[in-house]
């Protein structure tokens, strides 16, 4: 049973608009949560990450919102360019319980920025 | 250069026939693990590793084993392999399992 899901498959945004991407996951037990970007024939890189004790961490074009009691996150890019064209990963992790040392990721979001 | 190194990139290789891919890292992380990229699934952990000799499984550790002898070093053994272990592995490390991570560059493995 997936315990994060990235529902949307793919996103296409025009260059200059904001890029919204979404994550939601099923374990109250997360503490933190981490965005990685992934461009063809390379391993995937860190983006972002926010812990649960907050509710949004930026980085320069990159946001990300942690909306807990809906168990939902999302990733703005603002504004969107055509390099940031790639598969967006969000990932979950604990500190506690049996979950403790894993790392749980969604299938991911392919993002396309158009000019 | 900080990085996470992956060998072989590319291997084709017959079922059953014992493989081993290599990982190393040159940042002193404690914290290393193997994922399976597969279309439409994602990354899925395989296993993972908090330190020296210290290691346990992730989501899909079925027909792989792995070892910790040294902090730099984490190789995926595959005792034998199958047609659906072809998939797209990635090693990566990081201070702590819930820090940023870094990835290899991934080793794409064929089971024919």
């Amino acid at each position: 049973d997936q315990q994060v899901k990235q529902n949307s498959p793919s996103l296409s945004v025009q260059e200059g608009r904001i890029s919204i991407l979404n994550c939601d996951y099923t374990n109250s037990m997360f503490d933190y949560f981490l965005w990685y970007k992934k461009y063809p024939a390379e391993g995937p890189t860190f983006l972002i990450s926010i812990s649960s004790i907050k509710d949004k961490n930026e980085d320069g074009r990159f946001t990300v919102f942690l909306n807990k009691s809906a168990k939902h996150l999302s990733l703005h890019i603002v504004p969107s360019q055509p390099g940031d064209s790639a598969v967006y990963f969000c990932a979950a992790a604990s500190d506690r319980g049996s979950t403790l040392g894993r790392l749980y990721f969604g299938r991911g979001t392919q993002l396309t920025v158009w000019p | 250069e900080a990085q996470v190194t992956q060998n072989p990139r590319y291997l084709i290789t017959v079922t059953g026939k014992k493989l081993t891919v290599t990982c190393s890292q040159n940042m002193n992380h404690e914290y290393m693990s193997w994922y399976r990229q597969d279309p439409g699934l994602g990354l899925r952990q395989i296993y993972y590793s908090m330190n020296v000799e210290v290691t346990d499984k992730g989501d899909v550790p079925e027909g792989y084993k792995v070892s910790r002898k040294e902090k730099r070093n984490f190789p995926l053994i595959l005792e034998s392999p199958s047609p659906n272990q072809t998939s797209l592995y990635f090693c990566a490390s990081s201070p702590l399992y819930r820090t940023e991570a870094f990835f290899g560059q991934g080793t794409r493995l064929t089971v024919v």
